[in-house]
């Protein structure tokens, strides 16, 4: 398995509270990935990394806000937490190709269970 | 964008049949398509993938073809068992550093 954890692994909060959760690698991979599982729609990406203070938005980035101040520490936050967000969070990790350029294989942490009253 | 569709939904095959999930996407640039395999409570995780400059790639009981003139893509399973049931999900590389997913198939296999 790649070195991912996520914390914490479940999470009840109430609407309005900040959230914030964490992925943590030791795999010293370039590329982070946040997503969100929801029934019906697979995964989604809210924001990715490419690089220590490096992010960028994804699909469904409202609301959404996210951090990396270390290679190993990926953050994501929700400012004010709505019953919408409710949902399964998953981190991934991936690594350059450098024959095919970008990134390919993403590696995923075990998720993070959030719901917000 | 690029845009992922995956069929079926569900899947219920007898133990011992083949299964066969397919997937369909919109961006012509896409070159490579991965198969991940979720289990319950767990994050997904590679099961194979191929590039488009092959057709197909096989690993033991698992194959996936690319048509990339359709620009569909599909994942065989063969001679299925108990362990084979979970979500499998596809998906195209799109851009240099993101995955566009296809929305799942629950995979069950009757004993």
């Amino acid at each position: 398995d790649a070195g991912i954890t996520q914390s914490p692994r479940h999470k009840v909060t109430e609407t309005g509270t900040p959230v914030t959760l964490r992925c943590h690698q030791t795999e010293n991979h370039r590329y982070m990935y946040w997503y969100r599982q929801d029934p019906g729609h697979g995964l989604r990406l809210i924001h990715y990394s490419y690089g220590v203070k490096d992010t960028d938005k994804g699909e469904v980035s409202d609301g959404y806000s996210v951090s990396r101040s270390k290679t190993e520490d990926f953050l994501l936050t929700l400012e004010s937490a709505t019953s919408s967000q409710t949902s399964v969070y998953f981190c991934a990790i991936s690594e350059s190709n450098p024959t095919s350029g970008g990134t390919e294989t993403q590696y995923f942490g075990p998720g993070t269970r959030l719901l917000v009253l | 964008g690029e845009n992922v569709e995956q069929h079926p939904s569900t899947l219920s095959v007898q133990e011992g049949d083949s299964a066969v999930i397919k997937c369909t996407y919109s961006d012509s640039a896409s070159n490579y398509f991965p198969w991940y395999k979720q289990e319950l409570g767990k994050g997904p995780q590679l099961i194979i993938d191929i590039r488009s400059n092959v057709g197909e790639k096989k690993d033991q009981r698992i194959a996936v073809t690319l048509n990339k003139t359709a620009k569909h893509f599909s994942l065989h399973i063969t001679e299925t068992q108990p362990e084979d049931s979970a979500v499998y999900f596809c998906a195209a590389k799109w851009s240099n550093y993101q995955l566009i997913w296809g929305a799942g198939t629950k995979l069950i296999i009757k004993p």
